[in-house]
């Protein structure tokens, strides 16, 4: 079975620091990777996904990750946080079992930024 | 706006109380999806339409009833809620799958209905 683990519930960063948000999965078979951002009283917004090819991938608003299969990760960097950032960031694999369709999403984690 | 809207965003109901949550979505997608999100737990993938058929069941109790009357509306109606169940229903949408297995089509999210069971 897939699952995904996000490391750190809670990051806190001052503005224009990096941003480093944690992403591991577990899958049997080759996965595709999401990140999603959700802003208060907002619905998922699709951040950035890999399925095949390069494993840098650059997303929206200056977020980038990097599928790495001998480490089984897929973290989510940000050069230089702005406050405009803070909201939560959900890593998610495709569930398999599917047409390529489902999503198995891990816990989340809030993105605070500080001035 | 993400071309995918809920209704009622924000509800109340008592665990004798019959209600439905209601999602529309005008992107010309084929396949939509019910969602709940509780604190402190991942994303629970609910129920999941391919082209109007009903294509997964995350074993759901049987309170929650989803409807897709057409590939633009997608209902989740409720019945003898739990407290439990309070939480944060989000619809999402994508492009359908026909057989193909692949990358999975981009899904766009509604804001979501906040759901309170008393």
């Amino acid at each position: 079975a897939q699952s995904v683990t996000q490391l750190g519930s809670h990051v806190s960063v001052s503005e224009g620091a990096l941003v480093l948000l944690r992403c591991n999965y577990s899958s049997s078979v080759p996965p595709y990777l999401f990140w999603y951002v959700q802003y208060p009283n907002q619905g998922l917004q699709l951040l950035l996904k890999y399925t095949t090819g390069a494993t840098l991938v650059k997303g929206i608003n200056g977020f980038e990750a990097e599928f790495k299969k001998s480490e089984t990760s897929f973290h989510l960097t940000k050069p230089s946080a702005h406050m405009s950032d803070a909201a939560e960031y959900f890593c998610a694999v495709s569930d398999h079992r599917q047409a390529g369709t489902a999503l198995i999403f891990g816990k989340g984690t809030t993105l605070s930024v500080s001035s | 706006e993400t071309g995918v809207t809920q209704t009622p965003r924000h509800l109340v109901m008592g665990m004798t109380n019959k209600k439905s949550l209601k999602c529309e979505q005008h992107l010309g997608h084929n396949a939509m999806y019910w969602y709940k999100q509780s604190a402190k737990k991942p994303l629970e993938l609910m129920f999941v339409y391919n082209f109007k058929e009903q294509t997964e069941n995350n074993s759901v109790p049987s309170r929650f009833s989803p409807e897709c009357p057409n590939s633009s509306h997608l209902f989740l109606h409720l019945h003898t809620l739990q407290p439990e169940d309070s939480a944060l229903y989000l619809c999402a949408s994508s492009q359908g799958e026909r057989l193909r297995r692949g990358p999975p089509y981009e899904q766009y999210f509604g804001p979501g209905t906040r759901l309170t069971v008393t």
